[in-house]
């Protein structure tokens, strides 16, 4: 069965912190991975994108990694700023089928 | 600065009722999602379009869901009757290939939060 699972559900950390959020998928055949963040009460905003080729892709301050063998991918976010605080969804699309398999998504907060 | 847009921003509707929701996506994207988010759920792929021909509606209930794409600058989720169940927020995004034959590139609405009481 076609899944993806994030972890943790929720977190909690201070201002300037790194952290890192993780995905879990079972998606075959596998196609692309990509992160999104969503802020309270606006659409999704895509942060990377990520084949089976690439295992690690920066922007700005997030950096995605990959391992497609044991299919698990990580969002990094380093010196951690209030404007983080989102939630971070993982999408993993299947080859040929146009499928799209959603998570559950990581709710970050960031404290002062 | 090119985005989508979507109209209602927020519609409160009874049970029974059609609910029309329209999106315009970014000039020059031609394929345009259709999301549906609950705090149950998460995030859902309602149904998709390329060059304004639907290309997968499986995520769609059909007894009472259909979406059309009439022109280039204009897509529209119907549901008729609605009912409480639908109650989510409808995300509507437009996407654009970065390289030929890989991924796309989708660009989110800011959606339209539906209630049906």
């Amino acid at each position: 069965k076609n899944q993806v699972e994030q972890s943790p559900q929720s977190l909690i950390i201070l201002e300037g912190k790194n952290c890192t959020l993780q995905c879990n998928y079972t998606v075959s055949p596998f196609s692309n991975l990509r992160w999104y963040k969503q802020d309270t009460g606006r659409g999704p905003v895509s942060l990377t994108i990520m084949t089976f080729s690439e295992n690690t892709k920066s922007n700005g301050r997030y950096t995605a990694t990959l391992d497609a063998d044991t299919k698990q991918s990580s969002l990094h976010i380093t010196a951690s700023q209030l404007s983080d605080s989102a939630s971070y969804i993982c999408v993993v699309s299947a080859t040929g089928a146009n499928n799209l398999f959603f998570g559950t998504g990581t709710r970050l907060t960031v404290i002062p | 600065d090119a985005r989508v847009t979507q109209t209602p921003r927020h519609k409160v509707t009874e049970m029974g009722q059609e609910v029309t929701m329209r999106c315009q996506p970014i000039l020059g994207h031609n394929t345009v999602f259709w999301y549906r988010q609950t705090m149950m759920q998460g995030l859902e792929l309602l149904a998709y379009f390329r060059n304004r021909a639907p290309l997968d509606d499986s995520g769609m209930p059909k007894d009472r869901f259909s979406a059309e794409m009439p022109d280039a600058t204009l897509a529209t989720l119907k549901i008729q009757p609605s009912e409480p169940r639908d109650s989510a927020v409808y995300f509507c995004a437009s996407g654009l290939r970065l390289l030929a034959g890989g991924p796309y590139e989708q660009y989110f609405g800011p959606g339209t939060r539906l209630t049906v009481t």
